[in-house]
């Protein structure tokens, strides 16, 4: 089964600042991967997801991410980040046999004025 | 409006005392999900249903049982709660099969948890 892991727990940047939030997965088998917003008291949404095709990937609300095989990576990045984007990003992947997504801890990000 | 409830969204207890947390879809889903959110854990499945009457365990299944009985339901019940669950918990839903499940899961609101 594929799992994720999120290197950081925790990004503080400045509004309009670029951010990247960065997300390694394990499997090289059918790998589908997802990035998912939770805002403050809320519940999770999907921003992003890679399943086949192109391996640059856009969302909602300016985000994209890139599938690169290589480095078994599926960064995060916006290139201007505004103060409502301070939320709980998770990264999730399935795969390698399973495709019920499993989730990464988390990475809060945290945008400064 | 298409969603995913449950309630109650805030619940304390005391250790040993049976609770049901419901979860409801209103868009037909054959797939239901239940996990626990805790610090530095992200998100753990307990149980998943790909059906009415077929259910399975997730990952951290222990002190936890479910049931699917109709199509839109997907309760978790704690039989004898302990600290240990205190947390907080979200429903989710899709549709069937590889197609469904890796498209969009629509997640509930959450459900904190405190246990005494």
């Amino acid at each position: 089964a594929q799992s994720v892991t999120q290197l950081d727990s925790q990004v503080p940047v400045f509004e309009e600042a670029p951010v990247e939030l960065r997300c390694n997965y394990s499997s090289s088998v059918s790998v589908y991967l997802f990035w998912y917003v939770q805002y403050p008291n809320q519940g999770l949404q999907l921003l992003l997801k890679y399943l086949s095709g192109s391996t640059l990937v856009k969302g909602i609300n300016g985000f994209e991410a890139e599938f690169n095989k290589s480095q078994t990576s599926f960064h995060l990045r916006k290139p201007s980040v505004h103060i409502s984007d301070t939320a709980e990003y998770f990264c999730a992947g399935a795969g390698g046999g399973s495709y019920i997504p499993t989730f990464g801890r988390g990475t809060s990000l945290i945008v400064h004025p | 409006e298409a969603q995913v409830t449950q309630n109650p969204r805030y619940l304390i207890t005391v250790t040993g005392k049976k609770l049901t947390v419901t979860c409801s879809q209103n868009m037909n889903h054959e797939y239901m999900s239940w996990y626990r959110q805790d610090p530095g854990l992200g998100l753990r499945q307990i149980y998943y249903s790909m059906n009415v009457e077929v259910t399975d365990k997730g990952d951290v299944p222990e002190g936890y049982k479910v049931s699917r009985k109709e199509k839109r339901n997907f309760p978790l019940i704690l039989e004898s709660p302990s600290p240990n669950q205190t947390s907080l918990y979200f429903c989710a839903s899709s549709f069937s099969g590889q197609v469904g499940i890796l498209n969009t899961q629509y997640f509930g609101p959450g459900t904190r948890l405190t246990v005494l």
